[in-house]
């Protein structure tokens, strides 16, 4: 069964230090992964997707097979990144187009 | 900008009670979502409706839960008898045909069952 672990609930780091939120997968195949993240009283909205390989908000996601990680990073953190981040995997079944399995998410505060 | 829109936002039943929310989709998205959201947890599928037919309920308590989304576009999620484990966030979302398969979310419906 496919599964997503966010090994780190809470992780707390200084406005301008780099930042990184693992994520780690198992998954049959070649997986599309996201990061989803919630701001305080917003939605749950996408941050970015691993296909596109694009750079939102200064953050970026590799995949990495070998490793089956798909981390996402942001070289020097801001106050306002401070947000729940989830990872997310499509499902794989064949069952449900792009069901999403979910992380427990990670909680990043960036203090000033 | 277009939005999914959830009602109520918040909802407080006692166990065994009814209880029903409401989801409006972004116009045009044939795929629609359920989630629940336990405290401390990801968000676990319940449900995804394609237009008004069932994708996936495999996940949905079928003894107390229920979904429907008659003329396929918006959707209620109802609970009957409701429980003490019930209580959590239902979110909907739904996604259109873009390529990208981008789930939008509603803002939920916090539910408490006491």
């Amino acid at each position: 069964a496919q599964r997503v672990t966010q090994p780190e609930k809470l992780l707390s780091v200084f406005k301008g230090a780099p930042v990184e939120l693992k994520c780690n997968y198992s998954y049959s195949g070649s997986p599309e992964l996201f990061w989803y993240v919630q701001y305080s009283r917003q939605r749950l909205q996408l941050l970015l997707r691993h296909i596109s390989r694009e750079s939102i908000k200064g953050f970026t996601a590799d995949l990495n097979k070998g490793e089956t990680s798909f981390h996402l990073k942001k070289p020097f953190a801001q106050e306002e990144d401070s947000a729940m981040y989830y990872c997310a995997l499509p499902d794989n079944s064949g069952v449900s187009n792009y069901k999403l399995t979910f992380g427990k998410g990670t909680l990043l505060t960036v203090n000033p | 900008e277009a939005e999914v829109a959830q009602s109520p936002r918040y909802k407080i039943t006692e166990k065994s009670q009814a209880v029903a929310f409401w989801c409006d989709p972004i116009s045009g998205h044939a795929t629609l979502y359920w989630y629940r959201q336990i405290l401390g947890q990801g968000p676990e599928l319940l449900v995804q409706f394609q237009d008004e037919s069932v994708v996936d309920d495999s996940q949905l308590p079928k003894d107390r839960f229920s979904a429907e989304r008659l003329k396929g576009v918006d959707s209620t999620l109802k609970i009957q008898p409701a429980e003490l484990g019930d209580s959590a966030m239902y979110l909907c979302a739904s996604s259109g045909q873009d390529g990208w398969h981008e789930q939008y979310f509603g803002p939920g419906t916090r539910l408490t069952v006491t």
